[in-house]
């Protein structure tokens, strides 16, 4: 257990309301993502974060910002949500020090835009 | 660009025969790749990794082969069981990027 917890774990709201999902670890760890897994897609890496306030994109960054104030959360928030957003988003940390490393996953959120 | 690819959506395999499944994956700069397990409504789970400097490797029932001339990886499950049915996903990585590309996943289905 990587000790990640994702919140909320499903959410249907409406085309251009803001929304904000979280993403909690107890362990310290450094590096923290945020995927979205789409049928035909994979897993797309949307942001990570490598330490406090330090932050970059990922190869589906549009329409999505994010933010570490604390090394144990990281935010992804939508700011104008749309419909092409509904996917199910998972965060990830990586463990272990230095490169080659194996990430660990949270258990997702569904998340709806009607 | 699909960096890495898994072309195979689905497989369909006999309880107790083996599983293969392929990824291929174009950036000759990746070292490290890695296959992930997942089952619906939870998180993709790590399964096994293996670095560019080896072909092979094992972890009980799992053998990942890596052939870096033909930038090709295959994951074998012997003997394949029941809880082996799930979505697995080939993922890889560049040196110090600290960041994973990941294939579109297969969905294997192991029948009794």
């Amino acid at each position: 257990d990587a000790g990640i917890t994702q919140s909320p774990r499903h959410k249907v709201t409406e085309t251009g309301t803001p929304v904000t999902l979280r993403c909690h670890q107890t362990e310290n760890h450094r590096y923290m993502y945020w995927y979205r897994q789409d049928p035909g897609h994979g897993l797309r890496l949307i942001h990570y974060s490598y330490g406090v306030k330090d932050t970059d994109k990922g190869e589906v960054s549009d329409g999505y910002s994010v933010s570490r104030s604390k090394t144990e959360d990281f935010l992804l928030t939508l700011e104008s949500a749309t419909s092409s957003q509904t996917s199910v988003y998972f965060c990830a940390i990586s463990v272990g020090r230095g490169s080659n490393q194996p990430q660990h996953f949270g258990d997702g959120t569904r998340l709806s835009i009607l | 660009d699909q960096q890495v690819k898994q072309n195979s959506p689905s497989l369909s395999v006999q309880e107790g025969r083996i599983s293969i499944l392929n990824c291929d994956y174009t950036n000759s700069m990746f070292d490290y790749f890695l296959w992930y397990k997942k089952y619906p409504a939870e998180g993709p789970t790590f399964l096994i990794s293996i670095s560019s400097i080896k072909d092979k490797n094992e972890d009980g029932r799992f053998t990942v082969f890596l052939n870096k001339s033909a930038k090709h990886l295959s994951l074998h499950i012997v003997p394949s069981q029941p809880g082996d049915s799930a979505v697995y996903f080939c993922a890889a990585s560049s040196q110090g990027a600290q960041k994973l590309v990941f294939g579109q996943g297969t969905r294997l289905t192991i029948n009794p």
